[in-house]
């Protein structure tokens, strides 16, 4: 089945404490981006990748970093969290020419507390 | 950016047609018109895209104006587990080939028993 796997789902956590996302795709897909989601904010890209090696901030990086050392995996990193990074993260993938859709993952809440 | 307009909320009886509109008045020749949904806080979900004839899949039909201003996207029998966010979202393209999806803040479609 095709899918996109973030781990955890659910994450509490204090500041500063560094803390990793991860992102896996079974799609052989060369672009895959972080998004978080806040109310009244809707979807906002955070990273995105086109292929291995290759990473570019999205709207909102600060505070986040990303590597892409394999196709199929994309994990987030925050080095030092903060309380407004509180947030609802999703990542996605896709091919990167041509006009197909996105997959998104399930989602990841995470607290800083 | 092209930018969509589209009604914050709508309500649809189950087992009816669910029209959801989307204004993209500034849209370019070469961008698609894509719709996700997102149920409660899951991943978003894509539904159906197209560039200016009216599409059809398993899951929904949608109409593009011929001035391509506008669209709608029709759910020809709604259940129950249509409840969700509907995004409308115009593809931009950007550097070397990598595309964003830009969410806006949807519109919430309540199906009532």
């Amino acid at each position: 089945e095709a899918q996109v796997t973030q781990n955890p789902r659910y994450l509490i956590t204090v500041t500063g404490k560094k803390l990793t996302v991860t992102c896996s795709q079974n799609m052989n897909h060369e672009y895959m981006s972080w998004y978080r989601q806040d109310p009244g904010l809707g979807l906002r890209q955070i990273y995105y990748s086109m292929n291995v090696e290759v990473t570019d901030k999205g709207d909102v990086p600060e505070g986040y970093k990303v590597s892409r050392k394999e196709k199929r995996n994309f994990p987030l990193i925050l080095e030092s969290p903060s309380p407004n990074q509180t947030s609802l993260y999703f990542c996605a993938s896709r091919y990167l020419t041509g006009n197909t859709e996105a997959f998104f993952g399930q989602g990841t809440r995470l607290t800083v507390v | 950016d092209a930018k969509t307009t589209q009604p914050p909320s709508m309500d649809c009886a189950e087992g009816r047609a669910a029209n959801l509109p989307c204004n993209h008045s500034t849209i370019s020749g070469n961008e698609y018109v894509y719709w996700y949904r997102q149920i409660h806080s899951q991943g978003p979900q894509y539904i159906i895209h197209g560039l200016k004839n009216n599409e059809t899949n398993e899951m929904a039909s949608l109409i593009i104006t011929e001035d391509r201003k506008s669209s709608t996207l029709i759910l020809p029998h709604a259940t129950l587990r249509d409840t969700a966010v509907y995004y409308c979202i115009v593809r931009v393209a950007f550097s070397q080939g990598a595309q964003k999806l830009v969410f806006g803040q949807g519109t919430r479609l309540t199906i009532n028993p």
